[in-house]
Parts: structure tokens; sequence; C-alpha cells
């Protein structure tokens, strides 16, 4: 099955800092996902984008789907944007999650 | 409603009881999933459901544990004789279309602690 891959595993920024999250993924998917899990446990969806390059306000996303990789940059970061981050990927089955990337924006 | 409610939020029984957890998805979503999460970890898929019937169940770690989804929409997930190890928290997921395509979307979760 599909293997999903996401560096780094810990990320601590300065508030105002911008970062990248990447996310490798080994097979050809037309599902990829990220999400945001908040500290109270909820999956908040942040982008559905199996390929190309999509933005919300401060967080932008691009998949290379013949590259298998997908980046999730954070502009601006903010204390609320801590939590952890997951990639999720599949092709027409059920989503495969990366081990996440714990992010801590320090004031 | 706006979105997938769960319930219980919370449940704790005793090692060896039954347990039923329950998904009421966004409506007209047809697929329905449900995962897993352990602490420390990505949630890990458990059953996928298109419609009445279960189309994919190869993430049910033993016979123990059931689903089901009589009239298409609001599931079931069931544990018989739980045991510690089942402590977690069990989310469940829903799209529009078959396979996940155009997302899914998540729950709150119902944390399962086994005693």
């Amino acid at each position: 099955g599909i293997q999903v891959e996401q560096s780094p595993p810990d990320l601590i920024l300065q508030e105002g800092a911008n970062s990248t999250l990447r996310c490798n993924f080994s097979d050809s998917v037309n599902n990829l996902q990220w999400f945001h899990q908040n500290p109270w446990g909820q999956l908040i969806n942040l982008f559905y984008i199996p390929s190309g390059t999509k933005q919300n306000g401060r967080l932008s996303a691009t998949t290379v789907a013949t590259e298998r990789y997908s980046l999730l940059y954070i502009s601006s970061s903010q204390t609320t944007d801590s939590g952890v981050y997951f990639c999720a990927a599949g092709r027409n089955t059920p989503l495969v999650f990366g081990k996440g990337t714990r992010l801590s924006v320090i004031a | 409603g706006a979105g997938v409610s769960q319930t219980p939020s919370n449940k704790v029984t005793e090692k060896g009881k039954y347990v039923e957890l329950r998904c009421d998805p966004i409506s007209g979503h047809t697929a329905l999933y449900w995962y897993r999460q352990s602490l420390g970890q990505g949630p890990e898929f458990l059953i996928y459901f298109q419609g009445t019937g279960a189309a994919d169940d190869s993430g049910l770690p033993n016979d123990r544990f059931f689903a089901v989804r009589p009239e298409g929409s609001v599931s079931t997930l069931k544990i018989q004789r739980t045991e510690r190890g089942d402590s977690a928290v069990y989310l469940c997921a829903s799209s529009l279309l078959a396979g996940g395509q155009m997302g899914q979307f998540f729950g709150p979760g119902t944390r399962l602690t086994v005693l």
C-alpha cells in the first residue's frame, strides 16, 4: 500500500516566521489532503490537493504528483498555528496518514 | 448538521465490556470511514462504507471489531470484549464521493479508555 512520510517531525518557530512542511508519498494518488490537528484533537481540513497549488490566507500548498511530494507553506506564523500537521494520501482508497509534523510557534 | 458528529465524546469502560460508538456523517455524503488514532501517531484506517455496505474492512484489527451502517447514513462501530490496547481516539470521516475524492471530513472523535 501507499506509504506517506512527513518531515520534519518537529518544528519550533518564532512568531512571524515562515515554514515549509514536506510530505512524500510512495505511489500515485488521486486524493491528498493536509490537516491541522488542534490541541483538542479535531482534524481540521486545510487543503484537498492531489495536484497543483492552492492558497488560503497565510497557508498555501503545492503537490507535484509526478514527483510524489507535497509541500505546505505557512507564512507569518502565529501561536494559534501550533499543533500537529498531517498529510494523508490515497488512490480510490481510504487515506493513509503520515506521522505528522508537530509545530510549536513561540510568541 | 453542518459537520460530522460523533457520540459519545468520551467513553470509559472496563476490560471485557462491549462498547458502541456512533457517527453521524455530513448529510448527503455517501462514503463513511472509521479511523483509530493512538497517542503520538497519525490516524489509521479501520473500515470504509459506500452506502450501506462495507467496501473495505481490511483495517479492522480482529473479529472483536464490527461496524454497521444500515440505512446508509449513521454508522455504529462496535467493539466486543474490550482490551486495554483498544484505548485510542476513534475518528469518523465522510466524503461526498466514493474513494474520498473531493476530500474527507472528520468528526471530533470518541476517546475510548479501557481500564
